[in-house]
Formats: structure tokens, sequence, C-alpha cells
């Protein structure tokens, strides 16, 4: 059971907005601590997609954007594209665990 | 241009050891802080360990004892040695490198780049 909850998996068609939201708690998100996101492209590496709640790393289209309130933070994806077929995963840090904390992951069909 | 590469994986017995390393280039990897991250198979993501740049070295629960995390300066090169492996331990280990000069009263900076990963299984 991963300490941050995200939905296992969402879709959309191409051209459509998409979210993917990341839930946690007091001691992670609601504790003011940053949520990063990563996509995952079938048998690759992690890549960086979205740091500091909602800053996009060089390189990464505008089409992704991040956001937090609260104990939650939410990943939009608008303009849907078949390459955006991926897994997703947020990452915190948790102060009671003291160690960084990921979420389960969501798939995405771009249907 | 920065790279990880990962090596060291392989097919281990419940008990065994392995070292993985994490050769760097583009880079120096005792001036930043350095994690391994694993993922067993179908499953998601699992931070393992991190070294900062002052050698503070820090573990999850459920390798504390049993793993280590070092880097050679001299190689560029970022290891992880696995002892009395058990069965819950096979995944792909990736090594990552934190984005530099965060903030980090807003928590640990985000993993900016990984290697490509390396299989280990435990099995008998």
């Amino acid at each position: 059971q991963s300490v941050l909850t995200q939905p296992p998996s969402v879709s959309g068609a191409p051209g459509q907005r998409v979210t993917i939201s990341c839930t946690g708690s007091s001691s992670n998100i609601g504790a003011g601590y940053d949520v990063h996101w990563y996509q995952q492209l079938p048998g690759t590496a992690p890549k960086l997609l979205i740091y500091g709640n909602s800053n996009r790393p060089s390189g990464v289209p505008d089409r992704f954007s991040g956001s937090k309130s609260g104990t939650s933070a939410s990943l939009a994806i608008t303009g849907l594209q078949a390459e955006d077929e991926a897994d997703y995963y947020c990452q915190s840090y948790d102060s009671s665990l003291s160690v960084r904390v990921f979420g389960g992951g969501t798939k995405l069909t771009v249907l | 241009e920065v790279q990880l590469v990962e090596s060291g994986g392989g097919l281990v017995q419940p008990g065994g050891s392995l070292r993985l390393s994490c050769a760097a280039s583009g880079f120096t990897v005792s001036s930043n802080y350095m994690s391994w991250v694993r993922q067993a198979p179908g499953k998601g993501l699992e931070w393992v360990s991190v070294i900062y740049s002052g050698g503070s070295t820090y573990y999850a629960d459920s390798v504390k004892g049993r793993f280590t995390i070092s880097r050679d300066n001299s190689k560029n090169t970022l290891y992880l040695q696995m002892n009395s492996l058990r069965a819950e331990d096979t995944a792909v280990y990736y090594c990552a490198r934190d984005l530099l000069y965060y903030d980090s009263t807003k928590g640990p900076a985000p993993f900016d780049y990984w290697g490509q990963g390396t299989l280990v299984t435990v099995s008998s």
C-alpha cells in the first residue's frame, strides 16, 4: 500500500484532457513538501515531468501541468497524444517515515 | 551530456550478495546527492537509498542493515552492495541524481537523471 494514492488507470481520447490525482496526508503533501511527477514509457526508465508541484523541466511540453492543494496534487495533460501512453508516478517526502515516497502509479491509456 | 549506466545485476540465490555499479559521466558524483530506486516486476517505484555529497547515507527500512550505498570518486561511480538478499528484493534497480540547487526547505529535490536500470533476480 503506497503512502501516496493514485488511481490505477485513466484513459482519454486523442486531443482530450485528463487529470491524475495524487492523495497524501498531513505528514507528506499536507505538510508542505513538494510533489514531483515522473513519466515512465513502456520498458524505459522514469523521466522527470513536473517538479516542485508545477514546474516543467526544459523540453517538457506545456501540455503537461501540475498543481497542489492541501493534501493532494494533480497532473493534467491536455491535447492528449498517442505517445503520452505511459505510467505516471507522483513523489514527495514523508516526515513520519523520513523517506521519499512514491505513489503507486497510474497507467494512462490513449483510446 | 549527463549519463548514468548501471551494471552488476543478475540472478542470485536467497541469502546471497550482489554489488551494483552506476557509472556517471557529464557530472561529478561526489558533488551531488545520488539515490538508488527500485521497481519490482509490474509494480511501482520504491526509493532504496541515498548518499549525500557530504557522505551521509540513508536507507529505506526494507533494506537497512543489508544494503550499503557508496561511491568511488576516482571512478565517478556509485555502488550498492546488497547482502542477505531476499525474493522480495527482485526488481530493476535504477540509480538517479537529485536536481542540483533545489530549495530543500520544501523537501528533497526531484530526480532529474536516471540510469537505464539493471535487473536483480533473487531466486533459487
